[in-house]
């Protein structure tokens, strides 16, 4: 099974600032990853596909890199509406669907 | 598209937990999407429970950690797909979602609301 590792676990920012998540895979899954938003109470939101696709919708302060085991997921500058929680999620490997632990991206 | 999940939210050690997931603005018989059900708790995370698609004919897949009491199973005439979870324990308090995977590199790009089921005696 692919282990996800998210670093760092909590990341503090304020708005207009640069954020840089990391998701680490136990294996190369290749491109097969996915970032998703996840504000309290609601259901996660796929903001990244393959890597490095944005989802229709997303604004393009969201964006995506890395292939293999690392991956990058950065947001050029800040809005308020960003801080949330942030999941990354492979889809190479048996289990199909195993997700990271998240990082917290807090003001 | 959208999906609209509906089923109890309390249960006791040993009932069996049924939710629904109604699909609108797509096909659960969709010959490109899966479908599929995940739970989330501080416990476990995010943790994909099973999924159903149809290629030509119906498939099924369940995580190892819940086969043999799960089901998930599609209807076509109203458009849903239900789980079933039998012999439910404290450990299956979770929130848990239903989600379409478009095409397998697509992401799961949408989810349901949630719903909250808790365990408890």
């Amino acid at each position: 099974e692919v282990v996800l590792t998210q670093s760092p676990a909590t990341l503090s920012l304020s708005p207009g600032h640069r954020a840089t998540l990391s998701c680490r895979a136990s294996q190369n899954i290749a491109k097969y990853l996915a970032w998703y938003q996840q504000k309290p109470g609601q259901a996660p939101r796929l903001l990244i596909y393959g890597a490095s696709n944005r989802a229709p919708g997303i604004p393009a302060r969201f964006s995506g890199s890395g292939s293999g085991t690392d991956f990058t997921l950065t947001i050029s500058r800040l809005e308020p509406e960003d801080f949330a929680v942030y999941y990354c999620q492979q889809r190479d490997d048996w289990p199909p669907y195993t997700f990271g632990r998240g990082t917290k991206l807090e003001i | 598209v959208q999906l609209q999940q509906s089923g109890p939210a309390l249960l006791k050690p040993s009932q069996t937990l049924s939710l629904t997931c109604a699909i609108s603005g797509d096909s659960v018989s969709s010959n490109l999407a899966a479908w599929l059900w995940f739970r989330q708790s501080p416990s476990r995370g995010l943790e994909w429970l099973g999924r159903t698609y149809y290629r030509s004919e119906w498939s099924k897949d369940y995580a190892v950690s819940v086969k043999g009491r799960i089901s998930i199973d599609p209807d076509t005439s109203k458009n849903h797909f239900s789980l079933q979870l039998k012999s439910v324990t404290l450990e299956d308090t979770a929130v848990y979602y239903c989600a379409r995977e478009f095409t397998p590199v697509s992401g799961l790009d949408c989810w349901g609301q949630g719903t909250l089921v808790t365990v408890s005696s």
